[in-house]
């Protein structure tokens, strides 16, 4: 069964922090993972990875997969209140054309 | 990117009744997509509408419980039925991108709650 597994379920931290999100994953037919952000109801899109060891950068969030591991994180520099939301994975792979198989998320809370 | 409506934003329904929900993009796509977020749990995919063939459900999904229509390219309905407390959820669609990328653009979600 395709599983995708996100730590640390919940951080905590101050504005200017850096903060590391990781995502590990297992899923056959592994086509690419990506990266969105949860404030309300829907996800936002950040990042789509496919390839091992080449950076996506947008501003102060930047990811990286390792496809060798099985793994991605996904960094925040200088944190902001606004950065606060769920941070969600998800691979594309299976046996589902398209499917997204989402990781549980991890709750950001920043705090001024 | 895409630009995708959802209607209705949320509703409180009785136990036993269905409820519609509708999804709208602002381009064609081949793929729509129906997650399901039940609270505190991350999406799960529901089902796949492509237009002009039966949705493909996921394993806990059958069509009596949750029909999907797909009449064109640019909409699709996800239905409710005989809904329980447990149907309380987030419902959301999403496409594909319309590049053919791998990504996938959501709407705003339904919060439905089942009384």
């Amino acid at each position: 069964e395709d599983k995708v597994v996100q730590s640390p379920l919940s951080l905590v931290v101050h504005e200017g922090d850096t903060v590391t999100l990781n995502c590990s994953y297992e899923v056959t037919n592994f086509r690419s993972l990506l990266w969105y952000k949860q404030e309300k109801k829907a996800p936002t899109f950040l990042f789509m990875l496919t390839s091992s060891g080449i950076e996506k950068k947008s501003g102060r969030l930047s990811s990286i997969l390792d496809k060798k591991e099985l793994f991605s994180i996904l960094n925040i520099t200088a944190t902001q209140t606004g950065d606060s939301a769920v941070y969600l994975c998800a691979v594309v792979g299976g046996t589902s054309y398209g499917k997204l198989t989402f990781g549980q998320g991890t709750i950001l809370t920043v705090h001024p | 990117s895409a630009v995708i409506s959802q209607k209705p934003s949320r509703d409180i329904c009785q136990r036993g009744t269905s409820l519609t929900i509708q999804c709208q993009v602002d381009s064609q796509v081949t793929m729509m997509f129906w997650y399901r977020q039940q609270p505190g749990q991350s999406l799960t995919l529901i089902a796949t509408a492509n237009q002009g063939s039966e949705a493909t459900y996921e394993s806990g999904f059958v069509i009596d419980k949750f029909p999907i229509s797909r009449p064109n390219l640019t909409f699709s309905t996800l239905t409710v039925s005989n809904m329980s407390p447990e149907d309380s959820s987030i419902y959301l669609c999403s496409v594909e991108d319309p590049t053919g990328e791998d990504t996938q653009y959501f709407g705003p979600g339904t919060r439905l709650t089942v009384l």
